[in-house]
């Protein structure tokens, strides 16, 4: 089955370590996308992938970091310059042409201890 | 800047009834993509309904419908003979249609609840 897949689903970090979150999707898409969800917001735009070795800030980039090497692939590092990481983590994907829908992968919930 | 609002954080129903959520937005553009998302509690996002703003036509989806209304900026989703399987978020989300960055404003969710 099509879809994109999120490891893992949980993930715990102390104060000072990097982590990174995968996200990986077997639909052929170019474009990728994180996003940002916290309680009572909406969802916020980290980073984004067009295509292959290509990626863009969004509104929340501070403390994140991207690499696309792979079409299927788009992981995000959440850095220790991220003041506070505590959140819900959402990948997505979609067709490269305009209004596309975008697919969501399951999610990943980091919570920093 | 284009922004996204939601203005009832919760609605409830009762199951088999009809609910309307509202959704609003600011734009000065006159092309544009207005979606509407579902995120049950698994979390999972999955899309409901999508309206181009060119389209004069409300779009339907099986017992999702919505009201477009372009000159008022408004969006509501109209959800008829609600299951218990509605149960969910839903997010309200904005693109422009020549936005090369292919970026989505999203509103803060209305949580809905259905009563058996």
């Amino acid at each position: 089955d099509g879809g994109i897949t999120q490891s893992p689903k949980y993930l715990f970090r102390k104060e000072g370590q990097n982590v990174t979150l995968s996200c990986e999707q077997n639909l052929n898409h170019d474009a990728m996308y994180w996003y940002r969800q916290d309680p009572g917001q909406g969802l916020r735009l980290i980073y984004y992938s067009q295509i292959v070795n290509d990626f863009q800030k969004g509104d929340i980039a501070e403390g994140y970091s991207v690499s696309r090497e792979k079409k299927e692939s788009f992981p995000l590092t959440v850095t220790s310059a991220q003041k506070n990481p505590t959140a819900f983590y959402l990948c997505a994907s979609s067709m490269s042409t305009l209004g596309d829908e975008q697919f969501f992968g399951p999610g990943t919930r980091l919570t920093v201890l | 800047a284009q922004t996204v609002t939601q203005s009832q954080p919760e609605m409830s129903v009762q199951e088999a009834e009809t609910v309307t959520l509202s959704c609003t937005y600011d734009t000065s553009e006159s092309d544009y993509y207005l979606f509407w998302y579902k995120q049950p509690p698994s979390r999972q996002m999955i899309l409901v309904i999508r309206q181009e703003a060119y389209k004069q036509q409300n779009a339907t989806e099986n017992r999702f419908s919505v009201n477009f209304q372009k000159a008022a900026k408004s969006f509501s989703l109209k959800i008829s003979d609600s299951q218990l399987g509605d149960a969910a978020m839903y997010f309200c989300a904005y693109r422009r249609m020549m936005d090369s960055n292919y970026q989505l404003i999203w509103g803060a969710g209305t949580k809905l609840i259905i009563k058996p």
